[in-house]
Order: structure tokens, then C-alpha cells, then sequence
């Protein structure tokens, strides 16, 4: 059971808008933590795609978008595209436990 | 180029030890944190440990304190996973990551599997 909850699938059509949600508590998002996003392609290793809640390193497209309200973060994609089918992490730290915590992760699935 | 390359990933005994390896090149190794995340097989993300920049100050996922330790050398850019007192559930493919929060860059992993 992963700290921080996330859908376990989410799908959508070319050229559609999807969401996906990762939720907290008071010991990590709410309090304050920031929340990181990560897109994992089949079978590769994990890349950074939104950090401090809504900020996209060098490279990564402006389709991608990540806000932060209360103890809930969410990624949104537009005009998806084939290649964006993978699996998305959301992460943060919890100062209960004190550690970093990932999602469970959501698979994108593009129709 | 930041690169990030793992080693010492087989097949080990359930109470057996092993000692994974995480060579970085392409930026200055000593002013970063480091980490290692794990990921079960069809499994999703779990932080496991990571280390200042001080040598000495390291933090560990509950699921490891105790048994794992991590450490690094500075000198040839290198961050080291001592694993443990190893169980079927620490069955994963390891990966070697610079900085914790976020993890900014991430190795291609190495993999650990604990069967008898």
C-alpha cells in the first residue's frame, strides 16, 4: 500500500486531455512537500517529468502540466500522443516517515 | 553527459549478502546526494536509501533500516548499496539515482533476485 495514492489506470484517445491524480496526507503533500512526477516508458528506467509541483526540466513538452492542491497533486497531459503511453510515479517526501515516498504508479493507456 | 552505471546485481541465497555498485560520471560526483530506488518485478517505485553529500548522513526506507547500508566514495565517483540479511521480498531491479527529492537523473538498473 503505496503512501501516496494514485489511480492504477487511466486512458484516453489521441489528441484528448487526461488527468492523473496522487493523493496525500498531512506528513507530505499537505505539509507542504513538493511533488515530483516521473514517466516511465516500458521497460527503461524512470525519467523525470515535473518537478516542485508544476516546473518541466529542459526537454520534456509543454503537453505535460503538474499542479498541487491541499494534500492532492495531479499530472495532466494534452494532446496525447502514442508515445506517451507509460507508466507515471508521482513522488514526495514524509516527514513521518521520514523519507521520500512514491505513488503506486498509473498506467497510461492511449487508445 | 550524466551517466550513472550499476553493478553487482545476481541471483543470491534468502540471509545472503551482496554489495551493488553505482559508477557516475559526467557531473561533479561530490555535490549531490545520491539514492537508490527499487522496483519489483511488475511492481511500482520504492525509495529505498540515500546519502548527503556528507559522508555519514544516509537515510533508509523502514523496509531496509538495519540491513542495508549505503555509502560513497567521493574519490573514484562511486555510491555503494551493502545489502543484508537479503529476503525474496527484497527481490528488484535496483536503481542507482542522483539526487532524492526529486531524482533528477536515474542509471538503466541492476538486477537483484533472492531465491533459494
Amino acid at each position: 500500500q503505496s503512501v501516496l495514492t494514485q489511480p492504477p489506470s487511466v486512458s484516453g484517445a489521441p489528441g484528448q486531455r487526461v488527468t492523473i491524480s496522487c493523493t496525500g496526507n498531512n506528513s507530505n503533500i499537505g505539509a507542504g512537500y513538493d511533488v515530483h512526477w516521473y514517466q516511465q516508458l516500458p521497460g527503461t528506467a524512470p525519467k523525470l517529468l515535473i518537478y516542485d509541483n508544476r516546473n518541466r526540466p529542459s526537454g520534456v513538452p509543454d503537453r505535460f502540466s503538474g499542479s498541487k492542491s491541499g494534500t492532492s497533486a495531479s499530472l495532466a497531459i494534452t494532446g496525447l500522443q502514442a508515445e506517451d503511453e507509460a507508466d507515471y510515479y508521482c513522488q514526495s517526501y514524509d516527514s513521518s516517515l521520514s523519507g521520500v515516498v512514491f505513488g503506486g504508479g498509473t498506467k497510461l493507456t492511449v487508445l | 553527459e550524466v551517466q550513472l552505471l550499476e553493478s553487482g546485481g545476481t541471483l543470491v541465497q534468502p540471509g545472503g549478502s551482496l554489495r551493488l555498485s553505482c559508477a557516475a560520471s559526467g557531473f561533479t560526483f561530490s555535490n549531490y546526494a545520491m539514492s537508490w530506488v527499487r522496483q519489483a518485478p511488475g511492481k511500482g517505485l520504492e525509495w529505498v536509501s540515500s546519502i548527503s553529500v556528507r559522508v555519514g548522513s544516509s537515510s533508509y526506507a523502514d523496509s531496509v533500516k538495519g540491513r542495508f547500508s549505503i555509502t560513497r566514495d567521493n574519490s573514484n565517483n562511486t555510491l555503494f548499496l551493502q545489502m543484508n540479511s537479503l529476503r525474496a521480498e527484497d527481490t528488484a531491479i535496483y536503481f542507482c539515482a542522483r539526487s532524492s527529492d526529486p531524482v533528477d537523473y536515474w542509471g538503466q538498473g541492476t538486477l537483484v533476485t533472492v531465491s533459494s
